[in-house]
Parts: structure tokens; C-alpha cells; sequence
């Protein structure tokens, strides 16, 4: 079935370190991949998103390239900071229209 | 905008006792989830609303999970009996009409303790 597999975490990283979260998926068909972020005490918010084959979703400085031949959309971002500190959930969305979510990784980035 | 709104925000019980969440959607917002996370997991879909109408409860344990949306505005999950393993966070979700899934905007949960 479908399904996310997710870097297992938490992830300690000091300022301005480089980040990489791994993701890989199994689905059929061909599904939207996103990463949804939650900071500490705040509701899951959309991070970027990507809908095909070798598009980059990006946004405040964190991209993913959706790579099917890999089945991969690894989250990254160049030099993290203090406020990056959450956890970060990979989800794809099926045809049918259904999202899942993979286990969430912990991040904290220290100064 | 107000976001969406849960209470309470958290909740212990015994088990075998019923619990009652409640969610409002963003104004507006047609559309509401409720997800399920166990600690560790990523959330889970239990039911989704269009307006009134379940449109999908297929992971939603129906002999001791209900969920309804009598006005197409506000929601309740219950559950009744609480067991050992419902302890979670539950979370609700709404989009605007004609959004798409990804695009939902989540509440901050309801944490749920089952003893």
C-alpha cells in the first residue's frame, strides 16, 4: 500500500549547520509529496510542496526535489537556525485523494 | 483570520470512560478532518466531512468512535469506551471550499491521556 518511510530522529544540529531529512514513499500512481512542519506548541503547517517528477518545492530556505527514480523527496536546507526547531512530517497524497503522513522527525537546532 | 480552534487541550481519563473532543473549522471551511497521533506516528486520517456529510470514516474505528458534524460548522469526536491505546493527539483540520487536501489548516490538538 501507500506509504512514507522517514529519517528517524531527533536530529541535533549546531547554527547555521547543513540539514538533510530523508524521505522515501511507495505509492501507486503518481502522488503529490509534501513536507508539513510543527513548531513547538503550534498546529501542522504545509512547509512546500511538489506534484510531479523532478519538481523542487521550496520555502523559507528548505527545498525537496521529488525524484521518482529514486522515490525520494529529501528535505534540505543550506544553514538552519535557532527558529528551525520542530518537527517535520513527509506526506504524500494519493489519486484517491488520501494523505499520509510519515512518523515526523525532531529537529533542534542550537546555537 | 482566526485559526482552527480544539478544545480542551488536553484530557486524562480511565480507561473504559468516554471523552468527548470538539473542533471549529475556519469560517468558511467546507471541508474538516480529524487525524489521530499516536506518539511516534505521523497523523492519521480517522473521518472526513464535506459541509455535513462523511465523505470518507473508513479508518475509523466505529464501535467505539463517533464523529459528527450536525451543522456543517463545528465538530465532535467521541469515543466510548476509552481504551489504553486511543492515549494520542488528536487533530482536526478544515479547508476551504474547492482547497485541496494538502492545503489543510490544523488545529493544535487535543492530547489525550488513557489510564
Amino acid at each position: 500500500g501507500d506509504s512514507v518511510t522517514q529519517m528517524e530522529g531527533p536530529v541535533t544540529l549546531s547554527e547555521e549547520a547543513f540539514l538533510t531529512i530523508n524521505c522515501t514513499y511507495t505509492a501507486t500512481g503518481y502522488p503529490s509529496l509534501f513536507w508539513y512542519v510543527q513548531y513547538p506548541g503550534e498546529g501542522l503547517q504545509l512547509l512546500l510542496k511538489a506534484t510531479k517528477a523532478d519538481d523542487k518545492g521550496s520555502n523559507k530556505g528548505f527545498e525537496a526535489t521529488y525524484r521518482k527514480e529514486t522515490t525520494s523527496f529529501h528535505l534540505e536546507k543550506g544553514s538552519v537556525q535557532v527558529s528551525d526547531s520542530a518537527v517535520y512530517f513527509c506526506a504524500l497524497l494519493t489519486g484517491a485523494n488520501n494523505l499520509f503522513f510519515g512518523t515526523g522527525t525532531r529537529l533542534t537546532v542550537i546555537p | 483570520e482566526a485559526g482552527v480552534a480544539q478544545s480542551p487541550r488536553y484530557k486524562i481519563i480511565e480507561k473504559r470512560q468516554s471523552v468527548a473532543f470538539w473542533c471549529n473549522p475556519i469560517s468558511g471551511h467546507a471541508t474538516l478532518y480529524w487525524y489521530q497521533q499516536i506518539l511516534g506516528q505521523g497523523p492519521k486520517l480517522l473521518i472526513q466531512f464535506q459541509n455535513n456529510g462523511v465523505v470518507d470514516d473508513s479508518q475509523l474505528p466505529k464501535d467505539r468512535f463517533s464523529a459528527e458534524r450536525l451543522k456543517g460548522v463545528d465538530s465532535t469526536l467521541k469515543i466510548q469506551p476509552a481504551k489504553l491505546e486511543d492515549s494520542a493527539v488528536y487533530l482536526c483540520a478544515s479547508v476551504a471550499a474547492g482547497g485541496s487536501q494538502e492545503t489543510q489548516y490544523f488545529g493544535p490538538g487535543t492530547r489525550l491521556l488513557v489510564l
